[in-house]
């Protein structure tokens, strides 16, 4: 069974305009909820985290937002940047952060 | 500073056969995990080590599957009598030591090793 589900295989935006990836999980235990990008043949790199007690956390160009109650979260970029096409991964963990559950991923294309 | 490095990059290999995949950390880096991603697929746990600690194998999906970290430092996983369904992409991660609910311990990814078994 997933437990971190990204239902949108891919996705297709206009430079400058807004990026926003979804990702649905089932388990209520978790505590941190994470993206990681991934570019062609490299490992997946950290971008942004959120702990279960926030419903939003800011990073630049790049915000998380959490729906506990809905067991949603989802990634914004704005404004999407060509170099922003990637791979990114949905994942979750534990208090102690050593098993990240993933998603299977979202393609993100950036048209300039 | 040098990222988490893993050898072989590619490995084409034929079922039945014995493979080692070798997984170099960070260094200063207690913590250590292997991952593997399947076609259309996610990242899946495979097992962590931290310090001195035994090993977190949960995630191991056979007792074909056993991975060693020697001197705390490198890694590796070796999968015996391989099978075509071990295809994949096998990434190594590490990490400083997890501190519970401080905040996020960020786990830093090598390249990977992609795998075909034949």
């Amino acid at each position: 069974d997933q437990q971190v589900k990204q239902n949108s295989p891919s996705l297709s935006v206009q430079e400058g305009r807004i990026s926003i990836l979804n990702c649905d999980y089932t388990n209520s235990m978790f505590d941190y909820f994470l993206w990681y990008k991934k570019y062609p043949a490299e490992g997946p790199t950290f971008l942004i985290s959120i702990s279960s007690i926030k419903d939003k956390n800011e990073d630049g160009r790049f915000t998380v937002f959490l729906n506990k109650s809905a067991k949603h979260l989802s990634l914004h970029i704005v404004p999407s940047q060509p170099g922003d096409s990637a791979v990114y991964f949905c994942a979750a963990s534990d208090l102690y952060g050593n098993k990240l559950v993933f998603g299977a991923g979202t393609i993100l294309r950036v048209k300039s | 500073g040098a990222g988490v490095s893993q050898s072989p990059s590619n490995k084409v290999t034929e079922k039945g056969k014995d493979v080692e995949l070798r997984c170099d950390p960070i260094s200063g880096h207690t913590a250590l995990y292997w991952y593997r991603q399947s076609l259309g697929q996610g990242l899946e746990f495979l097992i962590y080590f931290q310090g001195n600690s035994a090993p977190d194998k949960s995630g191991l999906p056979s007792d074909r599957f056993s991975a060693e970290r020697t001197g705390g430092s490198v890694s590796t996983l070796t999968i015996q009598r391989t099978q075509q369904e071990d295809s994949a992409v096998y990434l190594c991660a590490s990490s400083l030591a997890p501190l519970a609910g401080l905040s996020y311990n960020e786990q830093f990814f090598g390249p990977g090793t992609r795998l075909t078994v034949l």
